[in-house]
């Protein structure tokens, strides 16, 4: 069946890199969209990118500067980067499958990664 | 970017009620809307898509209706699993959007 599932540091120290790693399982990255969307604990969904099944991505204006999506497809595997992390950043990070019309309906929806930024 | 206002941002009602939530869109997104449920805990699951079709397992007493701008959710015959935050989200157009969320509690 579907599955998506995060994973990475728990923990990162202010300024430094977060790396994510969203394993797919059940579809083919050439064939669905992969986005990235955090939620700050007790707060509302925020949409951070996508990487389309052709390998071209597309990011959130706020983020753009700091963000990066790519793929491994032989691994099943998208990662996500994203710099200069502050505690602003502090959420939990899911990875979803993109379908539909524009690509963007989300089916299915890993299980998110904490991610807390402290020194 | 389009911007999403949803409605009411919390709603409590009683087993067996009827209840709907609503979702406005700042410019036409041509029925590209999707509805998805948060249980506490839970990564969000897809409910509706393009404004009124039901995913696969999402029982009959949910639906959506909606056009142009504005789009609701309704939720018939209120069940205490229905106890969640509800988004929606745009679908039409990137960054794909989402509501700010209602939290549906039972009374």
């Amino acid at each position: 069946q579907v599955q998506l599932k995060e994973s990475g540091p728990g923990l990162v120290q202010p300024s430094q890199t977060l790396s994510l790693t969203c394993t797919v399982s059940g579809f083919s990255l050439t064939s669905y969209n992969v986005h990235w969307v955090r939620q700050p604990t007790g707060k509302g969904l925020e949409w951070m990118g996508v990487i389309w099944t052709g390998g071209s991505t597309d990011y959130n204006s706020a983020l753009k500067s700091r963000l990066s999506i790519s793929r491994d497809t032989s691994k099943s595997q998208v990662f996500l980067k994203m710099n200069s992390l502050q505690t602003e950043d502090i959420a939990t990070y899911y990875c979803a499958r993109g379908g539909g019309l524009y690509g963007s309906v989300m089916d299915a929806w890993g299980q998110g990664a904490s991610v807390t930024v402290s020194s | 970017d389009i911007q999403m206002t949803q409605s009411p941002a919390s709603l409590s009602a009683s087993l067996g009620e009827t209840v709907t939530i609503e979702c406005l869109a700042s410019e036409d997104i041509y029925s590209n809307l999707a509805w998805y449920q948060q249980k506490p805990g839970k990564s969000p699951q897809l409910l509706i898509y393009y404004a009124n079709s039901l995913n696969d397992g999402v029982p009959s007493r949910f639906s959506g209706s909606g056009s142009g701008t504005q789009y609701s959710l309704k939720i018939n015959s209120l069940q205490s699993e229905d106890v969640s935050i509800y988004f929606c989200q745009q679908n039409y157009d990137s960054p794909f959007t989402f509501g700010s969320g209602t939290k549906l509690e039972i009374k």
